[in-house]
């Protein structure tokens, strides 16, 4: 089984600043991983899917790279919208699985 | 408007058993594959079940499997989830979701989520 592994596991920032996020699995899984946004009481949002192509509607802000075990999910300019917490998740193969994720909150 | 709507959800007490449905509307259900996910209270995501567009292929994450069945009605629009053997540990928001066309399994469209909660 893969294990996705999301580092750091909190993010303090301000708006305006960049936000590097990272995701590593345990063995390769091509490119085919996702980046997604949850707002607290709120259900997860597609961000990212396939390493880096972004979802309908997600602003250009937000952008992936990687391929194999390593992977960024970047924020070029952190809008007040954007505090939340980020997950990645593999579909190389079953059973998918998601990392622990990313809280990015506000310095 | 993609939507999903879960429902079922609720108390029950270890070793019971619980059905869950997602309605769906908003889309040609049949053509989309689906999958479950559930929340802890105060956890991360963890990916629970996988059905095809046409029902025959189905995957299950270990912590469920030989639990959990994961089903759906086509002409209905809805997606189930049967949940027997229940454990503490099975205590989560349950969200249905739908797989992205292009990459089955990423999962572009979420429901509210229904709550789940497993205790004597």
């Amino acid at each position: 089984e893969i294990v996705l592994t999301q580092s750091p596991a909190t993010l303090s920032l301000s708006p305006g600043e960049r936000a590097t996020l990272s995701c590593r699995a345990s063995q390769s899984i091509s490119s085919y991983l996702a980046w997604y946004q949850q707002k607290s009481g709120q259900a997860p949002r597609l961000l990212i899917y396939d390493a880096s192509n972004r979802a309908t509607g997600i602003p250009a802000r937000f952008s992936g790279s990687g391929s194999g075990t390593d992977f960024t999910l970047t924020i070029s300019s952190l809008e007040p919208e954007d505090f939340a917490v980020y997950y990645c998740q593999q579909r190389s193969n079953w059973p998918s699985c998601f990392g622990g994720g990313t809280k990015v909150e506000i310095k | 408007e993609v939507q999903l709507v879960e429902s079922g959800g609720g108390l029950v007490q270890p070793g019971g058993s619980l059905r869950l449905s997602c309605a769906a509307s908003g889309f040609t259900f049949s053509s989309y594959s689906m999958h479950w996910v559930r929340q802890a209270p105060g956890k991360g995501l963890e990916w629970v079940s996988y059905i095809s567009g046409p029902g025959g292929t189905r995957y299950y994450a270990d912590s469920v499997k030989g639990r959990f069945t994961i089903s759906r009605d086509n002409d209905k629009n809805s997606l189930y989830l049967q949940m027997n053997s229940l454990r503490a540990e099975d205590t989560a928001v349950y969200y249905c979701a739908r797989g992205l066309k292009a990459a089955a399994g990423t999962l572009d469209y979420w429901g509210q989520g229904t709550l789940v909660t497993v205790s004597s």
